[in-house]
């Protein structure tokens, strides 16, 4: 499918642990966005991307979170030392208008459960 | 700062019935407004966006939304359910103190009853 794509879709994990999500943005899309989604609640922004640089990484809520895109395509969403607030769904999302007019696209996101 | 607030976390109505999901927005400038959709195991998917110009704007299935500058709102309307709209409709602005990054509300779950 050419849509975005998240994996994993699930992941359990133990509280202390490392946990790696990725993101494979529609091809051709320059802007990629992460956002968290808990439940009952709107996606919160963590980081945007514009091509390989984070242009806007205000949302990220400590420095246990970090996020790259080496080759201004696929991302990779690092979390350290999870906590059990960090619980939540993660979403991706990209588009080709990076001025803000255009659509998101969203991937279904990566469920993380931190034990 | 930009910050979306969405009037009602669950709206029920019958199939057939009027639906309107309420968004109201603050934004130091002209906003961009969108609504997303989200079906039950999916991503969202955007229904309709305001950026300039005419300010009720068409989106898909059906839906329709009216920018009120006056009243900072911008509130999602659809004249006869159907049950295939029950999903989570997520309002959101962006374009104001100089950041395009999408702010989005809480949501509101829209159930359909037969």
């Amino acid at each position: 499918g050419a849509g975005v794509s998240q994996t994993p879709s699930n992941k359990v994990t133990e509280k202390g642990k490392y946990v790696e999500l990725r993101c494979d943005p529609i091809s051709g899309h320059t802007a990629l966005y992460w956002y968290r989604q808990s439940l009952g609640q709107g996606p919160e922004f963590l980081i945007y991307f514009q091509g390989t640089g984070a242009a806007d990484d205000s949302g990220l809520p400590n420095d246990r979170f970090f996020a790259v895109r080496p080759e201004g395509s696929v991302s990779t969403l690092k979390i350290q030392r999870t906590e059990r607030g960090d619980s939540a769904v993660y979403l991706c999302a990209s588009s080709l208008d990076s001025r803000g007019t255009g659509e998101l696209f969203f991937g279904e996101g990566s469920r993380l459960t931190v034990l | 700062a930009q910050s979306v607030t969405q009037l009602g976390s669950h709206v029920s109505v019958s199939e057939g019935a009027l639906v309107l999901l309420r968004c109201n927005y603050s934004s130091s400038v002209p906003p961009y407004l969108f609504w997303y959709v989200q079906y039950p195991n999916q991503g969202l998917q955007l229904l309709l966006k305001y950026t300039t110009g005419a300010t009720l704007v068409k989106g898909i299935n059906g839906f329709e939304a009216e920018f009120k500058k006056s009243e900072t709102s911008f509130h999602l309307t659809k004249p006869s359910a159907h049950m295939s709209d029950a999903a989570e409709y997520f309002c959101a602005v962006s374009r104001s103190g100089g950041s395009y990054i999408p702010t989005f509300g809480r949501g509101t779950s829209l159930i359909v009853h037969p």
